[in-house]
């Protein structure tokens, strides 16, 4: 079974920094890209970041670019968000997404999430 | 980037109806688009793939159509558990992006 688990999150003030983790099982992680999506309170959804498997690839949002950073280890079968210069606008649940081999774009399995507060 | 429209942003249904929501590209993205379902709470769940693929293990009431910059999502007949809220996503071109959802009650 398929296993994506968030954590990380929590209330950080704005200028903060935060590191959200991903531990994936279930699959060969190795294989699948990987991205994150997130959800701001009573909103929709909104991709973030995804990563190729090799850690080669990496692409980002234009309202994170610069401030995040997504990164992998695949011999810990886990993913990473590294946030910096934290906004009140970052604020959202964290979704951790497994992609296909091919694609990135197709989000098949998700986590429960981790929620990030930016606030003073 | 590309955006996509989703409508309606709300229904209301009941059991057994037929149910429709429709999902306008601001351009071509050819069959490049997804439906995912969202229970309040919860994860959202892959319901359909390039446009009109059933994922495995979705109930065949649900089906989606389309290509080009119009797209359709079904659900044939309405069970209580299909209360949600559904979005489609384009992947022709990053960023990906969703639409603003439809949200699904039952009447």
């Amino acid at each position: 079974e398929v296993q994506l688990v968030e954590s990380g999150g929590g209330l950080v003030q704005p200028g903060g920094s935060l590191r959200l983790s991903c531990a994936a099982s279930g699959f060969t992680f190795s294989s699948y890209w990987m991205s994150w999506v997130r959800q701001a309170p009573g909103k929709g959804l909104e991709w973030v970041a995804n990563i190729k498997q090799d850690g080669s690839e990496k692409y980002y949002v234009d309202s994170v670019k610069g401030r995040f950073t997504i990164s992998r280890d695949n011999a810990k079968n886990s993913l990473y968000l590294q946030m910096n210069s934290l906004r009140a606008e970052d604020t959202a649940v964290y979704y951790c997404a497994r992609g296909g081999v091919f694609s990135g774009s197709c989000y098949y399995y998700w986590g429960q999430g981790t929620l990030v507060t930016v606030s003073s | 980037d590309i955006q996509m429209t989703q409508s309606p942003s709300s229904l209301s249904a009941s059991v057994g109806d037929r149910v429709t929501i429709t999902c306008q590209a601001s351009q071509d993205i050819s069959n490049y688009l997804n439906w995912y379902q969202q229970k309040p709470g919860k994860a959202p769940k892959l319901l359909i793939y390039d446009a009109s693929n059933l994922e495995t293990g979705v109930p065949s009431r649900f089906s989606g159509s389309g290509s080009g910059t119009d797209f359709t999502f079904t659900i044939s007949s309405l069970q209580p558990e299909d209360i949600a809220t559904y979005y489609c996503q384009q992947y022709d071109n990053l960023p990906d992006t969703f639409g603003q959802g439809t949200r699904l009650e039952i009447k």
